[in-house]
Order: structure tokens, then sequence, then C-alpha cells
């Protein structure tokens, strides 16, 4: 059973440009959450989905910031016009469907550059 | 609003000495807490996930507890080894949600 899978594992973007990440959760989980890392800070929670629904958005920037997980395929977090403080380490997690408070399984991590 | 905080910042040890790691929080409300460990440019691996309505958990040489009452949790490493430096996560969850709340973290280097 692969783990959470996320790519690209690093990308660069120039400022203005638009950023897609993409989070493919553990098979049989239907529960994918994001979170940020900012350089020199701890990890802070952005928005919470189940398939085509967003459950908790509360810790999204309201603008430039957008998030979906289809009925197929990944969760893609978008990261529109770009700036250089968007430069940050980004964690996908899953979890299963069956006990909502179960353990989160991270991702590797999208490592966004932005210059 | 839960606030999580983990100090100390950084800690280093010499080899065969044991750790112990602290994590408080202000929401007594908390449904469980988990811990992790970060390596350098790394994804996070989940160590010991602790429910509400446990004092403790064990695996192997880790052992991490829970207080409610006074909002905190520790994490024990007991012979540390040189392969456990890293940075070391807590997280908790609030009975209402499903976001985990971290701590900002504790860096660990083991000396051999």
């Amino acid at each position: 059973n692969a783990g959470v899978m996320q790519n690209p594992r690093h990308l660069v973007r120039r400022r203005g440009q638009e950023a897609r990440l993409r989070c493919s959760p553990m098979k049989g989980h239907s529960h994918v959450y994001w979170y940020r890392q900012l350089p020199e800070e701890g990890l802070k929670f952005m928005v919470y989905l189940q398939k085509e629904n967003i459950i908790d958005e509360s810790g999204m920037p309201k603008e430039r910031f957008s998030a979906e997980f289809p009925k197929e395929g990944p969760s893609i977090l978008r990261i529109q016009q770009v700036v250089r403080g968007d430069s940050a380490a980004y964690f996908c997690a899953s979890s299963p469907p069956t006990a909502i408070q179960e353990t989160q399984y991270f991702g590797p991590g999208t490592r966004l550059l932005v210059l | 609003k839960q606030e999580v905080t983990q100090i100390p910042a950084a800690l280093s040890v010499p080899e065969g000495e044991n750790l112990v790691l602290n994590c408080s929080f202000t929401d007594s409300a908390i449904y469980n807490l988990q811990w992790f460990r970060q390596d350098p440019g790394k994804g996070l691996t989940s160590l010991l996930l602790i429910q509400s309505s446990q004092r403790e958990q064990t695996s192997g040489r880790l052992n991490a507890s829970l207080d409610k009452s006074s909002g905190r949790s520790t994490l024990y490493i007991a012979a540390s080894q040189p392969g456990d430096s890293a940075t070391y996560l807590c997280a908790g969850r609030k009975a209402a949600g499903n976001k985990l709340t971290f701590g900002g973290g504790t860096r660990v280097l083991v000396k051999p």
C-alpha cells in the first residue's frame, strides 16, 4: 500500500505565475488535509477536504489560494499569481473515512520556491 | 483557539542519554495528540498517537504521556542514538474538528 504521494517534490516559479500542487491520498482514504510550513515556522493547517467537498478552509488565505478534491484524481492545491512569501513546504495528509479522528498520514511535501 | 507550544526549541544530548520533550496545549478539550518526527527536507513520520482517554502510549524506546488537566504531553526517548537526531513535533486535534494544530517543534541533536 503506497503512502501519500505528492508531486512535484520541488517547484520553482517566478512571481506572478501559477503553482499547482498535487496530492494522491493513501488507498482507501477519502479525507485530505493541506498544511503549510513556512521557513523557520511550524506547520499550519490550510484546508480539509473530502471527495468533492471542502469541509474546513479556515486556514486558507482569502485570495489566490484554492483547493479541490475531485471524485476522480488527486487533490490539487492551486496558488495563483505567486509571491515570494508563498515560498514554503506544502504537506498533504490523508486519513480513512471510517473514523474522523484517525491518525493522519503525511506525504513527503512539495517545496515551492518563488523567485 | 487551541495553541500548542514546544519548549525547548532545540536540544543537544550525548548518545545514550534519555530525551524528554515537552508539549503544552491551551485547550483541554483535546480529542487526541500525535507526536511526529521530521528529518531535514523530509515529510512527517507519525510516532505515537494518544487518545484523550489514555494516559500514555509506548512503542519501543518511545513513550508518550498525556495529562489533559495540566495541558501537557511528554515524549520520552530512552537511550538516545545519533539516528534519533531530528525535529520532533506534537499536534493536537480538537474534539469537534479534524485539523491538527502543531507546536513549533523541538530540534534534537544526539552527539556520538
